[in-house]
């Protein structure tokens, strides 16, 4: 495709299950984010991958967060034991090699979690 | 610890009266603020970089302008479709991520 795609859209999951959110970033593009997006709140950074160097996880804000990236293309976020306060927007962004976020980030149109 | 503020939360304009958004910000070395559009339901769409004060970027009805301490966005007779959520970001120092404001929504009626 022409964007970053994200899936699913909209997930509504019940509090402490598991969940998987899917980020296929525009061909060619190295450089790949997570942000959360909170009702009131700013965007708010939780991971970045560049090429095959290690990512900088310096946003994730606990260890039931988690984020993969294989083949230097598709990237999973992976939330553990889901609480009420996870609910929110999660964007995945991606830019051009070499200027990290310095560059043009593109971003998709996020997956609304949800947590009952 | 850097920081982006932006004011005012929310603007209601009527279509052709011109008005500018504030963003303040505190970095210990600027490596550039970006300004984003973002419409209901959609991921931020990217509009200017700016990188060293006195720098101006325009775009159709937009210009953006920075100082050391704040960034405007002017916006020039708004039409309707310029009604969206205004973000103003830092990079951070590693480079590796944005750092934003929580934005200004603006609205425009005709």
């Amino acid at each position: 495709g022409a964007g970053v795609s994200q899936s699913p859209s909209n997930k509504v999951t019940e509090k402490g299950k598991d969940v998987e959110l899917r980020c296929d970033p525009i061909s060619g593009h190295t450089a790949l984010y997570w942000y959360r997006q909170s009702l009131g709140q700013g965007l708010e950074f939780l991971i970045y991958f560049q090429g095959n160097s290690a990512p900088d996880k310096s946003g994730l804000p606990s260890d039931r967060f988690s984020a993969e990236r294989t083949g230097g293309s598709v990237s999973t976020l992976t939330i553990q034991r889901t609480q009420q306060e996870d609910s929110a927007v999660y964007l995945c962004a991606s830019s051009f090699s070499g200027q990290g976020a310095l560059g043009e980030a593109f971003f998709g149109q996020g997956t609304r979690l949800t947590v009952v | 610890e850097d920081q982006v503020t932006q004011s005012p939360e929310a603007l209601r304009l009527q279509e052709g009266e011109s008005s500018s958004l504030n963003c303040s910000y505190t970095v210990s070395g600027l490596r550039g603020l970006f300004w984003y559009r973002q419409d209901p339901g959609k991921g931020p769409e990217f509009l200017f970089t700016l990188y060293s004060a006195g720098e101006e970027k325009e775009k159709e009805r937009l210009k953006a302008t920075l100082t050391k301490k704040e960034s405007f966005l002017h916006i020039t007779a708004p039409k309707p479709e310029d009604s969206a959520t205004y973000l103003c970001a830092v990079a951070n120092q590693a480079g590796t991520a944005l750092i934003f404001g929580k934005g200004t929504t603006l609205s425009v009626s005709s």
